[in-house]
């Protein structure tokens, strides 16, 4: 079964701060953060290992909390370069391929 | 190096035929998967490969669809006797070993008619 995530979509103005939660009913062993336009392959963001980790990257970051199975990425001073659909993802199971989760459509408006 | 590559970019064929798609991953990961995305969906796992040796494959796979990756290099991707709910996204990523982020192609959209 697939992540969920919330929201479903998210319209922002440049500058605004978002977040973006996923969330599993199955076990996280590490989360995976993807970025994708429209027309365009998903692009690699960020990858949390840990209960607690929390990754930066610019103005993008995350956090991930193992025991409640969830995590969140957090965009701040959102730039119109921002816009595209956003999926978690994460091995289940000790599986070794991911499972992403239902995808977040960000909208950054000037 | 390239990135990861895909062919054909796009292909339309009619109910009942055979395709194959190629994927050529980055030369230095040895892990390749094949996922299938539709329009507003994430994609959804088909089948992995750690070199040359198909370690997971999604139950959901029906026995139409068959992969194979020789030598641990380029992988293909066969659906036989297509259908129309075959239609969608076929995405390649590839990986090394370990915690680390896909890299994904750019993807085959195949349209069954």
């Amino acid at each position: 079964q697939q992540p969920v995530q919330s929201p479903q979509a998210v319209i922002l103005r440049e500058g605004e701060d978002a977040v973006i939660n996923c969330s599993s009913s199955k076990a996280l062993y590490s989360v995976h953060w993807y970025r994708q336009k429209h027309g365009e392959a998903p692009v690699f963001l960020m990858i949390l290992l840990k209960g607690g980790e929390q990754k930066g990257h610019e103005k993008i970051s995350a956090s991930f909390n193992e025991k409640k199975q969830q995590s969140s990425l957090y965009l701040t001073a959102s730039q119109l370069s921002y816009s595209g659909t956003y999926f978690c993802g994460g091995p289940q199971t000790g599986a070794n391929n991911l499972f992403f989760g239902t995808g977040t459509r960000l909208t950054v408006i000037p | 190096d390239t990135g990861v590559s895909q062919d054909p970019r796009h292909k339309i064929t009619k109910r009942g035929q055979n395709v194959t798609f190629r994927c050529d991953p980055i030369s230095e990961h040895n892990r390749l998967y094949w996922y299938r995305q539709t329009l507003g969906q994430g994609p959804e796992f088909l089948t992995y490969f750690q070199n040359e040796a198909q370690l997971e494959k999604s139950r959901l796979l029906s026995d139409r669809f068959s992969a194979e990756r020789p030598k641990g290099s380029f992988s293909t991707l066969e659906i036989q006797r297509t259908e129309q709910g075959d239609s969608a996204m076929y995405l390649c990523a590839s990986s090394s070993t370990g915690p680390y982020g896909y890299t994904f192609g750019s993807g085959t959209r195949l349209t069954v008619v």
